[in-house]
C-alpha cells in the first residue's frame, strides 16, 4: 500500500533552516510528480511547492520562493524540503503528497505531516 | 492566482440528513477540482477529483458535481464519521494550486 512518511519537523528559530524528509513506499516513486501542503494552526490548506518525477522541474509558491527548495532522491525514494530564512508565519504541518499529474494535479496519497514551529 | 471560496463556512446538519456544500473559483478551472475531507490531527483525504469522479474507496453517498465556476459537494445520508472539515482545490491553473478555505461539516 502506498505510504508517505515525513520527518524532520521541530522547533527552530527565526532565520535558521530545517530540512523535511518524506519517504515514499508501496509504488514507484520516480514516476510521480511529488508536492508539498501546509497548514498553519487552526488554518486551511496552502500549496507550498512541486518537482516532477525526474527532479527537472520546480515550482514555489510566492510565500517561500528563494528561502525553499524542493529536491528528491529517486534511488531513495525520498522527497526533500530545505527551509531557509525561516519565519514565524512558516510554522505549520508540513505534508508531502503525491500528484496525479505535474502541476494540474490533485493528490491522491497524503503524509501524516511533520510540524514546523519557528519561534524564539 | 484563482481564488477558491467555500459557503458555508459551517453547517450544521444532523445525522441521516443531506449535507450540500459549495465551492465558487474566480474564473472557470473547467472541471479540475479537487475535494478532500480532513479530520482533527488527520491528514486530508481525496474523495473526489475531476469535479465528480469518486476516488478509490470513497462510500456513493459522496457525490460531486458542477464544472466552470460552480462546484459542489453532496453527502446523500449524513454519517456520524462524516463530520469534519472539507476543502476544494482547483487544478486547472497554476502555479499556484490553490484550495478553498475549508467549510466545518457539524453535527446538528
Amino acid at each position: 500500500q502506498v505510504q508517505l512518511v515525513e520527518s524532520g519537523g521541530g522547533v527552530v528559530q527565526p532565520g535558521r533552516s530545517l530540512r523535511l524528509s518524506c519517504a515514499a513506499s508501496g509504488f514507484t516513486f520516480s514516476n510521480y510528480a511529488m508536492y508539498w501542503v501546509r497548514q498553519a494552526p487552526g488554518k486551511g490548506l496552502e500549496w507550498v511547492t512541486l518537482i516532477s518525477y525526474d527532479g527537472s522541474n520546480k515550482f514555489y509558491a510566492d510565500s517561500v520562493k528563494g528561502r525553499f527548495t524542493i529536491s528528491r532522491d529517486n534511488s531513495k525514494n525520498t522527497l526533500y524540503l530545505q527551509m531557509n530564512s525561516l519565519r514565524a508565519d512558516d510554522t505549520a504541518v508540513y505534508y508531502c503528497a503525491r500528484g496525479r499529474g505535474f502541476g494540474g494535479s490533485y493528490f491522491d496519497y497524503w503524509g501524516q505531516g511533520t510540524l514546523v514551529t519557528v519561534s524564539s | 492566482e484563482i481564488v477558491m471560496t467555500q459557503s458555508p463556512a459551517t453547517l450544521s446538519v444532523s445525522p441521516g440528513e443531506r449535507a450540500t456544500l459549495s465551492c465558487r473559483a474566480s474564473q472557470s478551472v473547467s472541471s479540475n477540482l479537487a475535494w478532500y475531507q480532513q479530520k482533527p490531527d488527520q491528514a486530508p483525504r481525496l474523495l473526489i477529483y475531476g469535479a465528480s469522479i469518486r476516488a478509490t474507496g470513497i462510500p456513493a453517498r459522496f457525490s460531486g458535481s458542477g464544472s466552470g465556476t460552480e462546484f459542489t459537494l453532496t453527502i446523500s445520508i449524513l454519517q456520524s464519521e462524516d463530520f469534519a472539515v472539507y476543502y476544494c482545490q482547483q487544478y486547472n491553473n497554476w502555479p499556484p494550486i490553490t484550495f478553498g478555505q475549508g467549510t466545518r461539516l457539524e453535527i446538528k
